[in-house]
């Protein structure tokens, strides 16, 4: 089935600093994949999500990056705020599945 | 925040009894899951349904057990065989394969002592 490694684990930046978080999938027929938001003691949220006939999408301060060929997808976040803490979670699935397989997560920390 | 309710928020309950957590969706879609996160960890799938009558195990079914009598509800028992079911229990639902959203409830806390 499929794997899906993400890369920090955790993460700190200042206020204002970009925050990139890397995963990697295995599986070539993947084809969705979704990045969620998780705040303290509350349901994982989308944020955003790419599909593989697209390599990059942007949402205000929010992007996602696509490499097909490589099999990782990135998230960026600019002009991080406080708010922006929380716990992310990548997440791939292929066309023909029903499951979502989902990176570790990477507790992101923003420091005024 | 309609769409994906669970029920009750916070559950307490004494080692050896079975438990029974609420899973409630009106979003008309075909396929229901059920997570377990402990603290700071990540998603561990426990069972999933894809229609109704229909249901798999996941990576971690051991001491569950479900049930999907119709397609809004799936409810998930955690019975006294695990071993270890203090933990945040997340339900979602989506409308079935491909490309789309997985959408989450607000999750049950569920404490067993």
């Amino acid at each position: 089935g499929e794997n899906v490694e993400q890369h920090p684990s955790t993460l700190s930046v200042q206020e204002g600093d970009s925050a990139v978080i890397k995963c990697t999938y295995s599986d070539s027929a993947s084809n969705y994949f979704p990045w969620y938001k998780q705040e303290l003691g509350k349901r994982p949220q989308l944020i955003i999500d790419i599909r593989s006939n697209v390599g990059e999408k942007k949402d205000q301060r929010i992007a996602v990056t696509l490499n097909k060929t490589a099999k990782h997808f990135s998230l960026h976040i600019t002009e991080t705020q406080p708010e922006d803490s929380a716990v992310y979670f990548c997440a791939a699935r292929t066309n023909n599945d029903y499951k979502l397989s989902f990176g570790a997560g990477t507790t992101v920390t923003v420091r005024a | 925040d309609g769409g994906i309710t669970q029920s009750p928020k916070y559950l307490f309950r004494k080692e050896g009894q079975n438990v029974t957590l609420s899973c409630e969706q009106n979003l008309n879609h075909d396929a229901m899951y059920w997570y377990r996160q402990d603290p700071g960890q990540g998603l561990r799938l426990i069972y999933y349904s894809q229609i109704v009558n229909d249901f798999q195990k996941g990576d971690i079914a051991e001491g569950y057990s479900v049930s999907r009598e119709k397609k809004e509800s799936f409810p998930l028992t955690v019975t006294s065989a695990q071993k270890n079911p203090t933990a945040f229990y997340l339900c979602a639902s989506s409308p079935g394969t491909g490309p789309y959203e997985q959408y989450f409830g607000p999750g049950t806390r569920l404490t067993v002592t």
